[in-house]
């Protein structure tokens, strides 16, 4: 069992609307990063945070923005839905540094209609 | 920028039979290379890394700088190893933590 946690599993938005994902990252994992699944396609990476703060970002537009909590767990929010939006999101957690695994968690089914 | 290709969505084999996904990647670094597994209604996992150079459920990969490839084998096939399977670039390097996936491809293993 890795540990991360993401709600909601499945929720439905109107496209205009506002989304907040939440994610408790493994217990001891100081760096959370998100991903975006579509459909038949493999994750991409939206970004990444480190001690509260983004480190790394994809290629995403600024509607989509995250925190990271002091006892790591995260959000990721999205503004103004899009249909093309709709996707898992994956949440991911490590310690800082190359050579660690990421541990994904199970995802949030957006859809937006 | 780097890119990881999959060039089979889907893969049919027979158990018992032997079993090669397909990864090629594009990156002007030194990587590090992922197998990640998805079995069907669970979490992404990984599977393998290249750095460890294990095997994992009978499954190994060897990183091809010089065809820049990290074929994933197993040389006996189970019906449990159904699952779509995604390869995955890290570059190495301060602050380059993130995972850089291939579309996947769906295994399914033929009782």
């Amino acid at each position: 069992e890795t540990g991360v946690t993401q709600s909601p599993t499945h929720l439905i938005k109107t496209r205009g609307q506002q989304v907040t994902l939440r994610c408790s990252s493994q217990s001891g994992h100081n760096t959370v990063s998100w991903y975006q699944q579509a459909l038949g396609q493999g994750p991409q990476f939206i970004f990444q945070y480190y001690r509260e703060e983004e480190n790394g970002r994809g290629n995403f537009p600024p509607r989509f923005s995250g925190l990271q909590f002091p006892n790591y767990s995260s959000e990721l929010n999205v503004n103004a839905l899009e249909l093309d939006d709709s996707a898992l999101y994956l949440c991911a957690s490590s310690l800082q540094g190359t050579g660690n695994t990421i541990y994904f968690g199970e995802g949030s089914w957006l859809t937006v209609v | 920028a780097q890119r990881v290709t999959q060039p089979e969505k889907l893969l049919s084999v027979f158990k018992g039979a032997p079993v090669e996904l397909k990864c090629n990647y594009s990156y002007s670094g030194s990587p590090e290379l992922f197998w990640y597994v998805q079995y069907s209604r669970q979490r992404l996992q990984l599977l393998l890394r290249h750095i460890s150079r294990e095997s994992i459920k009978g499954f190994t990969a060897d990183l091809n700088k010089g065809e820049t490839s990290f074929h994933l084998k197993k040389p006996f096939a189970q019906e449990e190893d159904s699952a779509m399977y995604y390869c995955a670039l890290r570059p190495t390097g301060a602050g380059s933590y993130q995972l850089t996936f291939g579309k996947g491809t769906k295994l399914s293993v033929i009782p």
